[in-house]
């Protein structure tokens, strides 16, 4: 059974940093790319960025002049900074597994697994 | 960048009814798509990939067709529990969601 806990402050000011992490419990942690997606209240889904175990990373390109994702694969974790943030940052950010790494090196898929969500409000 | 449009934004429906939500690629994502669904306050459960292929777990009164440019996702009978929000994907050209279509209680 694949679990995503996920972790982090949930209060910041603006121009802050936010950081979170998502740890990866079952499954294949070098399989995979890990993404995090946001939603803020009441809206729809924004892809945010994605990592796989060596530290390769994509980005929104939205965000891709805030964003930091990073991994650390001795503990089957990933992390999101996001910097300088604004109220419009306010969302509830997920982690979540996909798409799935064949031998050959290409992926392919969507998100099958998520962490609980963590609500992060940035307001002064 | 690929939009998806997804119709309708609401939805209200009885139990036992059938109900399809659509969503639009701005272009053609092949069969790299995929349906969620939402209800408050919890993560999105993925219920379809791969425009057919049934998430291991999800009833069988979810159906999802397609391709090209224009997909649906049908319910063929509701049931209480499938009051929810539904989300496409689309995971051709990074990933786009679709604006969601809240589906609510007659």
């Amino acid at each position: 059974q694949v679990q995503l806990p996920q972790w982090g402050a949930g209060l910041l000011k603006p121009s802050e940093t936010l950081s979170l992490t998502c740890a990866v419990s079952g499954g294949s942690f070098s399989g995979y790319y890990w993404s995090w997606i946001r939603q803020p209240p009441g809206k729809g889904l924004e892809w945010i960025g994605e990592t796989d175990h060596s530290g390769t990373t994509n980005y929104n390109p939205s965000l891709k002049s805030r964003v930091t994702i990073s991994v650390d694969a001795s503990k089957n974790q990933f992390s999101l900074k996001l910097s300088s943030v604004t109220a419009a940052d306010t969302a509830v950010y997920y982690c979540a597994r996909g798409p799935k790494i064949y031998v050959s090196g290409w992926s392919w898929g969507s998100f099958d697994y998520w962490g609980q969500g963590t609500l992060v409000t940035v307001s002064s | 960048d690929i939009q998806m449009t997804q119709s309708p934004s609401s939805l209200s429906a009885s139990v036992g009814d059938k109900v399809t939500i659509t969503c639009r690629a701005s272009q053609g994502i092949r069969n790299e798509l995929a349906w969620y669904q939402q209800k408050p306050g919890e993560a999105p459960k993925r219920l379809i990939y791969a425009v057919s292929t049934l998430q291991s777990g999800v009833p069988s009164r979810f159906t999802g067709s397609g391709s090209g440019t224009e997909f649906t996702l049908t319910i063929s009978s509701l049931q209480p529990e499938d009051f929810a929000t539904y989300y496409c994907l689309q995971h051709n050209s990074w990933y786009t969601f679709g604006q969601g279509t809240k589906l609510e209680i007659k």
